[in-house]
């Protein structure tokens, strides 16, 4: 079983449509993430929750909007797709002391 | 605040050599330090982690590290390079296990392994 498993894996989309990205994790873990990998790989956090509660927002636009239905899941949804939203997004999962990564979702927009 | 400065964004190895990819941190607090392996189109593997104890910590693939205080450093070692390492490595801090803790990670390492 996989541990944090995000779907789509490869998502291509034109600009200024809405998106959407889902994460489940099978852990049991508390606290949910997703990070945003560039183009050179630099990896940045953006979103944290806890329990369902959103902890961590870290200066993301607001067409970013994550949603925790439950303690297992933590999507993602995009609104108005710009060409700069073009990255690899990762969602993850911990019980604190580092993480779980999924396989990650390439978003390209054009 | 914490940081996590990746000394070398290439460093490349022959089979068989050691392999020494260099991490320094910073931290308001007592860090965990972790070393994460990201392998084409995948995700991110835990490697190892730190978080109190023993200093030199074990992880998968032969890989170790070991957390010095006084340097504020995290680098990471494996004796004797496989093709099979070659990949992006990354180090990465977080301020303890406080739940919601963020990763911080550094730029990354590209190593290469050369036959």
């Amino acid at each position: 079983d996989t541990a944090v498993s995000q779907t789509p894996k490869y998502l291509v989309t034109q600009m200024g449509n809405d998106k959407s990205i889902k994460c489940e994790q099978n852990l049991g873990h508390d606290t949910m993430y997703w990070y945003k990998q560039d183009s050179k790989k630099f990896l940045k956090i953006m979103f944290s929750y806890n329990n369902k509660e959103l902890i961590i927002n870290e200066t993301v636009p607001n067409r970013f909007s994550p949603k925790s239905p439950d303690k297992a899941h933590l999507n993602l949804h995009i609104n108005s797709l710009e060409l700069g939203d073009s990255a690899v997004y990762f969602c993850a999962s911990s019980r604190g002391g580092g993480a779980f990564f999924g396989q990650g979702t390439r978003l390209t927009v054009v | 605040a914490q940081s996590v400065t990746q000394l070398g964004s290439h460093v490349s190895v022959s089979e068989g050599a050691l392999v020494l990819l260099r991490c320094n941190y910073s931290s308001s607090v007592p860090p965990y330090l972790f070393w994460y392996v990201q392998y084409p189109n995948q995700g991110l593997q835990l490697l190892l982690k730190y978080t109190t104890g023993a200093t030199l910590v074990k992880g998968i693939n032969g890989f170790e590290a070991e957390f010095k205080k006084s340097e504020t450093s995290f680098h990471l070692t494996k004796p004797s390079a496989h093709m099979s390492d070659a990949a992006e490595y990354f180090c990465a801090v977080s301020e303890g296990a406080a739940s919601g803790s963020r990763l911080t990670f550094g730029e990354g390492t590209q190593l290469t392994v050369n036959p």
